[in-house]
Formats: structure tokens, C-alpha cells, sequence
């Protein structure tokens, strides 16, 4: 079953603006980690961010993780055509060993 | 370029037949996770392997299993296939102690006709 739950199911921008798109999950975790799937293709690993962590960057991406909430947002600034992708969150949940339980998904578009 | 690989990249069989799907983790990995993405059910976890012993089942159906080799390269076996087995099936690997950060080679498209 699906621990994750994205938000929102799909998201259409235009190039330059920024897209948000969250995750909810269920049970306490060790990490949470964000990929990008591109059409049906490979799952390319984004980030991960740890239990204790609360934000972390990496250049044009910024995850934040609130585990009181059960809940993390992935920030994609200044979007390009090719961040066009689905956008999958992750989570290393404690109970579940080291089996990663996948959200939904969210289909981004990026007009150029 | 992830450094995981998997062949074959497409597979189309009919149903009732049996098909092997490869895997070869990053160098020095030693987890091999297989995974199913299909439509309806999303991504799902099917097995992990660990250093060529099973380390871990999810929602994997009795008519697949898998093996991590000494080389710790993986294969899963699907047999007695039926329609609803075509999916994406992704491999992925990790190294120990490194927040189980996983790493997804490309993938093989089966398709049962």
C-alpha cells in the first residue's frame, strides 16, 4: 500500500515560476527521500532528508521534512522545460526496515 | 546515470511463461531492492537482498522470486505469468549505513500479452 500521499496529483507551470509539491505519510520514518521519474522512464534520486532535519538544499531544490506533521514539500525554483517529470517522495519508514514505500506521485509540466 | 543496470531494458512474453529479469548494483553496493510500478497499485517493494542473502519480502506474489549472486548481482524471476504482471520493474541498490539512500537503475518494461 501506498504510505505516501502527494499533493497535488498533477501541477502545471510555466517556465521560470517555482512549483510546490508535498507528501504526507503515516508512520514515524528514519528519511525521506524525493526522485524524479521522467515518462515512465528511470527513477533519478533528488534528495534525501533525515528525521532530524528540517530543510536541506541542493542547487535549484528545497525539501523540507516537518515529522510533527508527518509532511515534507519539495521546492523546485525557477522551473525549466525539462523538470518536466513525475515527482515521487519516499520514506524509510522505522517499522519497515530498508523497503522505501513510495507516494502517488506528482506529474509536473513545465510550458516553456 | 545512476550506475545501476538492468536488462533487459523491454521484455514481451505471453501468458504462462516464465521470464528472468537482471540486475547489477553500483560497485560496492551491497543491497539489491526490486520494485514494481504498475498503474493501479503505484510503486511497490518486492524483495530485498542483502550481501546474496534474502533480507526482506513486501507484496511479492508467490509466483516470483528472486537471488543475489556472489557477485551480488540479482535476478528475479517471474513464472506463470498473466496480464496483469506487466509493469516497469525497477531494481535499486544501496550501501550500508549510508541513510539507505537508494539507487534506481532504468528499469525493465514487461509487457504479457
Amino acid at each position: 500500500s501506498q504510505q505516501g500521499e502527494e499533493d497535488p496529483q498533477a501541477l502545471s507551470i510555466q517556465e521560470g515560476e517555482n512549483a510546490t509539491m508535498n507528501c504526507s505519510y503515516k508512520t514515524s520514518i528514519n528519511n525521506l527521500q524525493w526522485y524524479r521519474q521522467n515518462s515512465g522512464r528511470g527513477l533519478v534520486h533528488l534528495i534525501l532528508i533525515r528525521s532530524n532535519e528540517r530543510e536541506k538544499h541542493s542547487g535549484r531544490l528545497r525539501v523540507t521534512l516537518d515529522t510533527s506533521k508527518k509532511s515534507s514539500s519539495l521546492l523546485i525554483t525557477a522551473s525549466r522545460a525539462a523538470d518536466t517529470a513525475s515527482y515521487f517522495c519516499a520514506t524509510d519508514a522505522k517499522s519497515s526496515g530498508d523497503k522505501l514505500t513510495f507516494g502517488t506521485g506528482t506529474r509536473l509540466a513545465v510550458r516553456p | 546515470d545512476s550506475g545501476v543496470t538492468q536488462t533487459p531494458k523491454h521484455l514481451i512474453t505471453a501468458t504462462g511463461q516464465r521470464v528472468t529479469l537482471r540486475c547489477s548494483p553500483r560497485s560496492g553496493d551491497l543491497s539489491v531492492y526490486w520494485y514494481q510500478q504498475s498503474l493501479d497499485q503505484g510503486l511497490q517493494f518486492l524483495i530485498q537482498y542483502y550481501n546474496g542473502e534474502e533480507r526482506a519480502k513486501g507484496n511479492i506474489l508467490e509466483r516470483f522470486s528472486a537471488q543475489q549472486f556472489p557477485d551480488l548481482h540479482s535476478e528475479l524471476n517471474l513464472s506463470s505469468l498473466e496480464l496483469g504482471d506487466s509493469a516497469l520493474y525497477f531494481c535499486a541498490s544501496s550501501v550500508p549505513g549510508r541513510d539507505n539512500e537508494q539507487f534506481f537503475g532504468p528499469g525493465t518494461r514487461l509487457t504479457v500479452l
